[in-house]
C-alpha cells in the first residue's frame, strides 16, 4: 500500500522560506507525477505543482517566483520549497501522487503551516 | 490558464435523495477532469478520473459525466457517509469546492 508521510515545520516567520519533505512508502518514485497542493483555514484546493519522476516541474502561475520542487530518487522523497512567505500563504499544504491522468490518487496527511512572528 | 467554475457552492439534501453537481472549464479540456470527496480534518478522496471512472472502491452511486466544458458528478441515493465537500480537478486547478449538507 503505497503511503506518503510528510515532515517539516508547522510555524514559519514572515519573510522565511518553508521546506517540506514527503516519503514515498510502500511504491516507487518512478512513473508518477508528484504535487504539492495548499488549503487556507475554511477554503477551497490551490495546486502548487509538481515534480515528475523524470525531474520536469510545473509551477502555478502565482507561485512560480517563490517556488522551487525537487526530487530524491534514492530516498524516495520529494520537497517543497517555499520563499518569502506572507500570512496569506498559512494553510494546510499536502504532498500527492499524479499518475498519468494527473488525478490524485494517495496524498500525505496534511501539514498545518502557520506564519506568523 | 483554464479555469473550472463548479456550482453549486453548497447544496442542501436528504438521505435518498439524487444529486448532482456540475464543473465549467473555460475552455474545451477534453475529459481531463477528477472529483474528490473531502470531510473534515482529511484529505481529499479521489472518486473519479476521466470525467467519468470510477476508482476502486468508490461505491457505484458515484457516477461522472461530460466532455469538452462540462461536467457532473452525480450520487444517486444519497447516503449519511456522503455528506462532505467535493471538487472537480483539472490538472492544474481546482474548482471552488461544492459543501453537501444535510437537509
Amino acid at each position: 500500500q503505497v503511503q506518503l508521510q510528510q515532515s517539516g515545520p508547522g510555524l514559519v516567520r514572515p519573510s522565511e522560506t518553508l521546506s517540506l519533505t514527503c516519503t514515498v512508502s510502500g511504491g516507487s518514485i518512478s512513473n508518477y507525477y508528484w504535487s504539492w497542493i495548499r488549503q487556507p483555514p475554511g477554503k477551497g484546493l490551490e495546486w502548487i505543482g509538481y515534480i515528475s519522476y523524470s525531474g520536469t516541474t510545473k509551477y502555478n502561475p502565482s507561485l512560480t517566483s517563490r517556488v522551487t520542487m525537487s526530487l530524491d530518487t534514492s530516498n524516495n522523497q520529494f520537497s517543497l520549497r517555499l520563499r518569502s512567505l506572507t500570512a496569506a500563504d498559512t494553510a494546510v499544504y499536502y504532498c500527492a501522487r499524479g499518475g498519468a491522468v494527473l488525478a490524485y490518487d494517495y496524498w500525505g496527511q496534511g501539514t498545518l503551516v502557520t506564519v506568523s512572528s | 490558464d483554464i479555469q473550472m467554475a463548479q456550482s453549486p457552492s453548497t447544496l442542501s439534501a436528504s438521505i435518498g435523495d439524487r444529486v448532482t453537481i456540475t464543473c465549467r472549464a473555460s475552455q474545451s479540456i477534453t475529459s481531463w477532469v477528477a472529483w474528490y470527496q473531502q470531510k473534515p480534518g482529511k484529505a481529499p478522496k479521489l472518486l473519479i478520473s476521466r470525467a467519468s471512472s470510477l476508482e476502486g472502491g468508490v461505491p457505484s452511486r458515484f457516477s461522472g459525466s461530460g466532455s469538452g466544458t462540462e461536467f457532473t458528478l452525480t450520487i444517486t441515493s444519497l447516503q449519511p457517509d456522503d455528506f462532505a465537500t467535493y471538487y472537480c480537478q483539472h490538472p492544474w486547478t481546482f474548482g471552488q469546492g461544492t459543501k453537501v449538507e444535510i437537509k
